[in-house]
């Protein structure tokens, strides 16, 4: 059945090392959305993505990459520029006008 | 301008009652208003969603109403059940953004049986 896969759901990074976040959606929807979540502080936008092979910044995307080489599929890296990457990291897809559907997250943590 | 403000950050209310959860904006041009419900350790499922030509939406317990005058929009929901215990968003989608939505801090609801 349709919907977006985010794998791993758990990940750890270590000082310096880049990381990348996996996002699949098969609900053929065009845009596509990396957001982080920490405790108290609602959703922030990091980056999205409206067509395949574009991509704009969101509100918080210092320390963080994305690609869009295809229509399902859109990796987050943080890299070892992001200094406080310890987080709960939800990719969405949608539809402008439209709800946006979540994956269920995948939470990064510091070793 | 770009905020959505939600409050309570917290919300306590007994098996039966009914729940409020409020939120208010600043920018006129937002023209569609989730709103999420989210458990923990999943992503966040949207629950109803406004316009704000309509001033009230209901399916099934869960109503929105809207005051496009004073900027505000409100969750309640009917006979509160401990299953409804949940964070909750609200959202809002700027016309002509592409899809982008501005979420609000959340309300965090422990509905006691």
């Amino acid at each position: 059945d349709g919907g977006i896969t985010q794998s791993p759901k758990y990940l750890f990074r270590k000082e310096g090392q880049n990381v990348t976040l996996s996002c699949e959606q098969n609900l053929n929807h065009d845009a596509m959305y990396w957001y982080r979540q920490d405790p108290g502080q609602g959703l922030r936008l990091i980056y999205y993505s409206q067509i395949v092979n574009d991509f704009q910044k969101g509100d918080i995307a210092e320390g963080y990459s994305v690609s869009r080489e295809k229509k399902e599929s859109f990796p987050l890296t943080v890299t070892s520029a992001q200094k406080n990457p310890t987080a709960f990291y939800l990719c969405a897809s949608g539809y402008p006008g439209s709800p946006q559907h979540f994956g269920d997250g995948t939470r990064l943590s510091i070793l | 301008q770009q905020q959505v403000k939600q409050s309570p950050q917290s919300l306590i209310v007994q098996k039966g009652g009914i729940s409020i959860i409020n939120c208010a904006y600043e920018n006129t041009a937002f023209d569609y208003f989730p709103w999420y419900q989210q458990f923990p350790g999943k992503g966040p499922a949207l629950l109803i969603a406004i316009r704000p030509d309509v001033s009230e939406k209901k399916e099934g317990r869960f109503t929105i109403s809207f005051n496009k005058s004073a900027k505000q929009f409100s969750l309640h929901i009917m006979d509160s059940q401990p299953g409804d215990s949940a964070t909750y968003f609200c959202a809002a989608e700027l016309g002509g953004s592409q899809g982008n939505l501005i979420f609000g801090k959340g309300t965090k609801l422990s509905v006691k049986p």
